[in-house]
């Protein structure tokens, strides 16, 4: 039982570049989130998902995109990436929403140059 | 909107002491949940102890304990017998019941000297 994985762990981009940031999940949780850290901060959520097919906004969206085309896997994609963007990314998974713990994955660091 | 507040940006203790770290929320909701996580250098987010607000009892997970004082809106975590491995950010946060959002504080950076 893996948890929850995340690649790659680090990545720099130049501005402008695009990438998608792995999350897969091996503990059948419906719900996954993807937050990011800036430094000396605590996390953001940026989009979750409560299901296969269904995604939603969270407080901080613009300049990602995600899609959940199975129960396991949540990428997270940067489109024209900017230096606003150079943050820490976590995954996260839960069984239910709103009352169960959220589990979360290492973690990757990005750099936009 | 929910907020949470981290008093604390630094603390250390000795191995072996006792460290608390303060948080205070503020939220208008009956139904809601407390989390406390921890941050390693690793940057691996561990959850470390979590509280129902329905809950008067305290909850304890080990040498982690917390002071749950609802009225107030605090929420604060004793570390007992503080061990080298305790050396991490600690997060405090806040979700309301139903909610995907979990809300986090700035973090407490917290050192254990041997």
């Amino acid at each position: 039982n893996a948890g929850v994985t995340q690649t790659p762990k680090f990545r720099i981009l130049k501005i402008g570049q695009s990438m998608t940031l792995q999350c897969t999940q091996d503990m059948n949780h419906n719900y996954m989130y993807w937050y990011r850290q800036d430094p000396g901060m605590g996390l953001k959520l940026i989009y979750y998902s409560v299901g296969a097919g269904i995604t939603d906004k969270g407080e901080v969206p613009n300049g990602y995109n995600v899609s959940r085309s199975t129960t396991e896997d949540f990428p997270l994609r940067l489109e024209l990436a900017a230096p606003s963007q150079t943050s820490v990314y976590f995954c996260a998974s839960s069984y239910t929403l709103g009352v169960d713990t959220q589990y979360f994955g290492p973690g990757t660091r990005l750099t936009v140059l | 909107a929910q907020t949470v507040t981290q008093s604390q940006p630094e603390m250390s203790v000795q191995e072996a002491e006792t460290v608390t770290l303060s948080c205070t929320y503020d939220t208008s909701e009956s139904n809601y949940y407390l989390f406390w996580y921890k941050q390693p250098p690793s940057r691996q987010m561990i959850l470390v102890i979590r509280q129902e607000a329905y809950k008067q009892q305290n909850a304890t997970e080990n040498r982690f304990s917390v002071n749950f004082q609802k009225a107030a809106k605090s929420f604060s975590l004793k570390i007992s017998d503080s061990q080298l491995g305790d050396t991490a950010m600690y997060f405090c946060a806040f979700m309301k019941g139903g909610s995907e959002k979990l809300v986090f504080g700035k973090g407490t950076k917290l050192t254990v000297n041997p």
